[in-house]
């Protein structure tokens, strides 16, 4: 069964300072890998996505995630963060079996 | 153009109780579905549909109701609340589906005593 692990909680960064949140999967084939963030009392909003192709993935605001298979991992990257940045980020992979796992989320706190 | 909207907003509930949470969107989507957020977990799906008339479970489906009897709407009923139903609950939308961009309602938190 495919299963999602954001290993870090909670992050804090300096406003201008880069940011890499991690994410690591587990699913036997190539999977269908996904960032989502979701600001404060919102719903999520899709960052970037991932199917095939060029394992470099570049998203809105900014943001940019790699998929990396021998470490199973599609870190999310972005080179200088704004405050606007505080929110929560979701990881999710699917299978293409009509189903989407996401991870528990990490919360960004960006630090004037 | 609303996007994805949902009513009501916040709802307690006793258990045992029925409720229905609403979800429209007005982009002609013919991929619905909702989602349920506890604390420490991700989302998970509860229920979808990918277009009017056709509804479908997800990963947690128990306890949880819906039809689709037009494209807009996709209402998520309750039959009889339980407090393992404490959540908040977000509707989305997309034109081709889960691994389409969803667009997400503002989410319902309901609370069942």
């Amino acid at each position: 069964a495919q299963s999602v692990t954001q290993p870090d909680i909670h992050i804090t960064v300096s406003e201008g300072a880069s940011l890499e949140l991690r994410c690591n999967y587990s699913y036997g084939a190539t999977p269908y890998l996904f960032w989502y963030v979701q600001s404060p009392g919102q719903g999520l909003q899709l960052l970037l996505k991932y199917f095939s192709g060029d394992t470099l993935v570049q998203g809105i605001k900014g943001f940019e995630a790699e998929f990396k298979r021998s470490q199973s991992s599609f870190n999310l990257r972005k080179p200088s963060v704004h405050w606007s940045d505080a929110a929560e980020y979701f990881c999710a992979v699917g299978s293409g079996a009509n189903n989407l796992f996401f991870g528990t989320g990490t919360r960004l706190t960006v630090i004037p | 153009n609303a996007g994805v909207t949902q009513t009501p907003k916040f709802q307690v509930l006793k258990t045992g109780q029925s409720m229905t949470l609403q979800c429209a969107q007005d982009m002609n989507h013919e991929y619905m579905s909702w989602y349920r957020q506890d604390p420490g977990m991700g989302l998970r799906l509860i229920h979808y549909s990918v277009g009017a008339g056709i509804t479908d479970q997800g990963e947690v489906p128990n306890g949880y109701n819906v039809s689709r009897s037009t494209t807009e709407d996709f209402p998520l009923r309750l039959l009889s609340a339980a407090p393992s139903q404490t959540s908040v609950y977000f509707c989305a939308s997309s034109t081709g589906g889960l691994y389409d961009t969803q667009y997400f309602g503002p989410g319902t938190r309901l609370t069942v005593l």
